[in-house]
């Protein structure tokens, strides 16, 4: 099974900081990669799809770039709404893995 | 609308059997995968399952940890998409969600819990 590892766990964070988190996968998944937001009760929302595609209806201060085996995720001005945790996903090979999360805190 | 809602949480004791549903409307059912993703209590998300569409001959696809107990299978007439979960575990416990597509999921039920204790 492919591993996807994010980086920080739990981060930290001001209204309007710029926040990166990382991922990184355990071999070559091209840009199979996709990032979730979810808030506590709720489901997983897709933001991010194909490593750097913005899904319709998601401001553009998210952001996602990379292939192969390392991936980034960049809100560039964190507003309180982005409260959240962050996950990304990997759908290149069978079984589909998440990272562990990303809580980020304001 | 595209919807999903996912039915069938229970408390079950270990051993025992439980079938999740998912009821979708709002799309052409057999044209779409349907995943089940669960997330245990205060943890991650997990991908458990895929069930492909029928075009795609509606075979399934599992992760390691549920493979040999739990069981996918769709009903394309009613929009419905199933879990079949057998010799349930205390790890078992969970959020299980439905999630509509193959890479990408823009659509995903409400979540339903399993909680499986004696």
């Amino acid at each position: 099974d492919i591993q996807m590892t994010q980086s920080p766990s739990s981060l930290s964070a001001s209204v309007g900081d710029r926040v990166t988190i990382t991922c990184q996968a355990t071999r070559d998944i091209s840009n199979y990669l996709n990032w979730y937001q979810q808030k506590p009760g709720k489901a997983p929302k897709l933001l991010i799809y194909d490593g750097s595609n913005l899904e319709t209806g998601v401001p553009s201060r998210f952001n996602g770039s990379g292939s192969g085996t390392d991936f980034t995720f960049t809100i560039s001005s964190l507003q309180p709404e982005d409260i959240a945790t962050y996950y990304c996903q990997q759908f290149d090979n069978l079984p589909y893995t998440f990272g562990q999360g990303t809580k980020l805190e304001i | 609308e595209v919807q999903l809602v996912e039915s069938g949480g229970d408390l079950v004791q270990p051993g025992r059997s439980l079938r999740l549903s998912c009821t979708t409307s709002g799309f052409t059912f057999s044209d779409y995968a349907i995943n089940w993703v669960r997330q245990a209590p205060g943890k991650g998300l997990e991908w458990v399952g895929l069930i492909r569409s029928t075009p795609y001959r509606g075979t399934t696809e599992y992760a390691t940890s549920v493979e040999g107990r739990f069981i996918i299978s769709r009903d394309d007439s009613a929009g419905i998409a199933s879990l079949q979960m057998n010799g349930l575990k205390a790890e078992d416990t969970a959020v299980y969600y439905c999630a509509r597509g193959y890479g990408a999921y823009k659509y995903w039920g409400q979540g339903t819990l399993v909680t499986v204790s004696s």
